[in-house]
């Protein structure tokens, strides 16, 4: 089973932030939180990742609660080409047993 | 570098025929993975690889086979293809940097067993 629990589905305006939850509650501390996106009919794709510091990329900022239990994967200004499914996944820093584990992930939908 | 690449992209099957969905990376990574993704739902981890030689099931094994001989390729064999295994299948590879390595995923492979 997933080690992470997404909303189903969630919808926002195009060009205002938009804010993706995602809780691990049973994260270990050498799980690496990972996001990605999956467009219509395309493979999945990277979005970011972090282990414990909050983390910025040109796509997106990741939020890690200080317990690691949730994160937040912030889109600043959200624009019709970011509806997609978005997946938070627990990545071992360990690696011996590379099992990833993906959850149904979050179907964003922005509206015009 | 062409990253991921899998073929065929489409293909149909008649019940209990076999065949084998290629999958080859270009960036000399050490892990390598196979999902299928049904329609409107999330990817099932079918197989893995964390290297040559060595390969693991994942969580929707049955009916699938996978070998690692290279490190380039990992090929997902189906054997007496069923109806339930209609789907998309991804291949994605990933380095191994410690848990920090991003994976890449190829195109995809949509599958019909009629």
């Amino acid at each position: 089973d997933a080690k992470t629990t997404q909303p189903n589905s969630m919808e926002s305006n195009e060009e205002e932030p938009v804010h993706l939850p995602c809780n691990h509650s049973t994260i270990s501390g050498t799980d690496y939180i990972h996001w990605y996106r999956q467009l219509p009919s395309q493979g999945p794709e990277y979005v970011i990742h972090g282990l414990t510091s909050n983390v910025n990329n040109r796509m997106a900022s990741l939020a890690i609660a200080e317990d690691r239990k949730s994160s937040t994967l912030i889109l600043h200004r959200a624009t019709l080409r970011d509806a997609a499914v978005y997946y938070c996944i627990l990545r071992d820093v360990i690696e011996r047993d590379d099992k990833i584990i993906f959850g149904k992930g979050t179907r964003l939908h922005i509206l015009p | 570098n062409a990253g991921v690449t899998q073929t065929p992209k489409f293909r149909i099957l008649k019940i209990g025929q076999s065949m084998t969905l290629q999958c080859t990376q270009d960036m000399n990574h050490n892990y390598m993975y196979w999902y299928r993704q049904d329609p409107g739902m999330g990817l099932k981890l079918i197989y893995y690889s964390v290297g040559a030689g060595i390969t693991d099931k994942g969580e929707v094994p049955n009916g699938y086979n996978v070998s690692r001989s290279t490190t380039e390729d990992f090929p997902l064999r189906l054997e007496l293809a069923a109806p339930s295994q209609t789907s998309v299948y991804f291949c994605a590879s990933s380095y191994a940097v410690t848990g920090a390595g991003e994976l890449f995923f190829g195109e995809g492979s949509r599958l019909t067993v009629l």
